[in-house]
């Protein structure tokens, strides 16, 4: 079965500041991971995904995430966050091949950026 | 095509009564996902649809929760008997492929009382 883990449960930082979020998975196999934000009465939406290649992937809002697969590990990284990166911040990992379909979720990071 | 739409949006219910939720996913999507959160948690799986076959469902879903997909588009979640450990968020999702990234819905908020 796969799980995943959020080590951040809230973040707090200025605007400008650096940001890293911490994510890793347990699962044997193959994997497609992903970055989901909820923004403020807003619903789930992909900030960025792994499937493979490059382990170094960029996604909207100046986000990118780095897999390290010997870590099981995608953290999530902003050289400068804004006030409107204030949101709820949830990886997520699909099992690829015969065990595909669901995704399943950390218990996701609460960041809020002061201006 | 505008998303994922889900409806009610918001659900107040008395212990013991039954509730249908719906799901419209995106229209070429066959894939259609429920999930269930709670405050201070991730979303966890429920049950997942290719098409109108129910190909997965989780340990989560005891026999008061049933959902159907009956030609392929929209699903229905039903809960029975509902109990107050029922409330939650329960989002629904689609994707074209599956592990490709889903689609989220607003959620329906349920609350029982």
């Amino acid at each position: 079965a796969q799980s995943v883990s959020q080590h951040n449960h809230h973040v707090i930082l200025s605007e400008a500041a650096s940001l890293e979020l911490g994510c890793n998975y347990s699962y044997g196999g193959t994997v497609n991971l992903f970055w989901y934000v909820q923004y403020p009465g807003q619903h789930l939406q992909l900030l960025l995904k792994y499937f493979s290649g490059d382990p170094l992937v960029k996604g909207i809002k100046g986000f990118e995430a780095e897999f390290i697969k010997s870590k099981f590990s995608f953290n999530l990284r902003k050289p400068s966050v804004q006030w409107s990166d204030t949101a709820e911040y949830f990886c997520a990992v699909n099992a690829v091949g015969t065990n595909a379909g669901k995704s399943t979720f950390g218990d996701g990071t609460t960041l809020t950026v002061k201006p | 095509d505008t998303g994922v739409s889900q409806d009610p949006r918001h659900k107040i219910t008395k212990r013991g009564q039954n509730v249908t939720f719906r799901c419209d996913p995106i229209s070429e999507h066959n894939r259609l996902y429920w999930y269930r959160q709670t405050l201070g948690q991730g979303p966890e799986f429920l049950t997942y649809f290719q098409n109108e076959a129910q190909l997965e469902k989780s340990r989560l879903l005891s026999d008061r929760f049933s959902a159907e997909r009956p030609k392929g588009s929209f699903s229905t979640l039903e809960i029975q008997r509902t109990e107050q450990g029922d409330s939650a968020m329960y989002l629904c999702a689609s994707s074209y492929r599956t592990s490709d990234e889903q689609f989220f819905g607003p959620g329906t908020r349920l609350t029982v009382l």
